[in-house]
């Protein structure tokens, strides 16, 4: 299978600041990545869905304007959680389609903790 | 909507003992369905996935998984647990041609030695 790498693994940043997630296709070309977002003991929800050359489409409830995403090459998406709050707290993983698989591959995950 | 329904949250079983983790769905079509394991801090494994064809599929690990188009259900089992097994395993469709995952709640295994 494709796979899918996402840096940081972990990341703790202060009450206020911006921090930035990276999610790259390795071995294949994304035209599409999605993140996700995974509360302490809860279950992944989708966030958005991030089109390489065009605007992410967000989920319902996702605040646009909090969840920067960028998807400027076939290989990466980026997430950035601006003036981020203990609240955004989470874990946030991201997955890519490859065009020549009926599934989508994930990467490894960022934890992200706001002190 | 679509939906993934784990009914259980925790699951405890013996080692050496059988398992069997439920899954159903709620979708008007057919999805392509999955089941990933996750240790704690850690990411997604893939366990096992169906698309379509024999509806018994066999995963990583001794696991595996049966469709049943008429309960809208794919409950994985395991004929002997390992203690290492203990993890939450997530259940997860996707409808045909997406790519995005609905993923259940989740269900957390415990394991006794």
């Amino acid at each position: 299978g494709a796979v899918v790498s996402q840096h940081p693994s972990w990341v703790i940043c202060k009450s206020g600041t911006s921090v930035k997630i990276e999610c790259r296709s390795l071995d294949f070309q994304a035209t599409t990545m999605f993140w996700y977002r995974q509360f302490p003991k809860q279950s992944l929800m989708l966030m958005a869905t991030s089109n390489e050359g065009s605007k992410a489409t967000y989920e319902q409830g996702v605040e646009k304007d909090k969840f920067l995403i960028n998807h400027a090459s076939l290989t990466l998406s980026t997430l950035t959680v601006t003036s981020a709050h203990p609240e955004d707290s989470s874990f946030y993983i991201c997955s890519a389609r490859d065009p020549g698989y009926t599934e989508a591959f994930f990467g490894q995950g960022t934890r992200l903790t706001v002190v | 909507a679509q939906s993934v329904t784990q009914p259980d949250i925790h699951i405890t079983v013996s080692e050496g003992a059988s398992l069997e983790l439920r899954c159903n769905y709620s979708y008007g079509a057919t999805p392509y369905l999955f089941w990933y394991v996750q240790s704690p801090g850690q990411g997604l494994q893939l366990l096992l996935k169906y698309f379509s064809g024999d509806t018994l599929v066999q995963g990583i690990k001794g696991f595996e998984a049966e469709f049943k188009r008429s309960q809208s259900s794919f409950n994985l089992r395991k004929p002997s647990v390992h203690w290492s097994d203990a993890a939450e395993y997530f259940c997860a469709v996707v409808p045909s041609g997406t790519y995005k995952y609905i993923f259940g709640t989740g269900t957390r295994l415990k394991v006794l030695a």
